[in-house]
């Protein structure tokens, strides 16, 4: 079967660094995403890697190893509005997503 | 931000009852995409759409029908609603399928009594 595993809740430091991890086991690799979910909101793109490395993106990077089935999205300078779900997609050798349940993420000042 | 727009926002219906979901695009994306958001769950697919009448099956489409009549609309019709589809379900739609990223609508919440 498919799955990725990210951690349901992780709690942070305003101006603080979080890394949130994903793994992922699916049925061929076409890229993974990052998603920002706000509550009662709907998703919204934060970053695509698929070729192994760091993505750097402002105060978001996102990593990826193909070899160990791995990311994580690093987040810095931690601000209260990054309070949000991140979810962390994989698409598959047929290019559907395949989604993570998302990380929760709270932001304490 | 993808002008993508769903309808209803919200709406509670009864079980067995027929309920029809409209999702409306102006970017003029070829694939366009049903989802449904559960608490505890990633996103699951329910079906997706790779052009004007032509669509296929998500890991959860039992239930579910599509149509997509012209590019800018993809239709999510739930038959004979049942408890179990009481769910958030959001639409998202992607210039193409490697690579490129989905935009989602704003969502519909759908309570099903």
């Amino acid at each position: 079967g498919q799955n990725i595993d990210q951690p349901t809740e992780m709690t942070a430091t305003e101006g603080a660094i979080v890394q949130i991890n994903c793994t992922y086991q699916t049925s061929g690799f076409n890229g993974l995403f990052w998603y920002q979910q706000h509550a009662g909101e709907a998703p919204t793109f934060l970053s695509y890697n698929v070729l192994d490395g760091l993505e750097e993106k402002g105060r978001f990077s996102s990593f990826l190893s193909r070899s160990k089935g791995y990311s994580y999205l690093l987040l810095k300078e931690l601000q209260m509005k990054d309070s949000a779900s991140y979810l962390c997609a994989v698409r598959d050798s047929n290019y559907q997503l395949i989604w993570g349940a998302g990380t929760k993420l709270i932001i304490k000042p | 931000d993808a002008g993508i727009t769903q309808s209803p926002r919200h709406k509670v219906t009864e079980t067995g009852t027929p309920v029809t979901l409209r999702c409306h695009q102006t970017e003029n994306h070829r694939y366009m995409y049903w989802y449904r958001q559960d608490p505890g769950h990633g996103l699951r697919l329910i079906h997706y759409s790779y052009g004007v009448k032509d669509t296929d099956k998500g890991e959860v489409s039992d239930g579910y029908s599509v149509s997509r009549s012209k590019t800018e609309d993809f239709l999510l019709t739930l038959e004979s609603a049942t408890s179990s589809q009481t769910s958030v379900y959001f639409c998202a739609i992607s210039e193409g399928q490697s690579s490129y990223e989905q935009y989602f609508g704003p969502g519909t919440r759908l309570t099903v009594t």
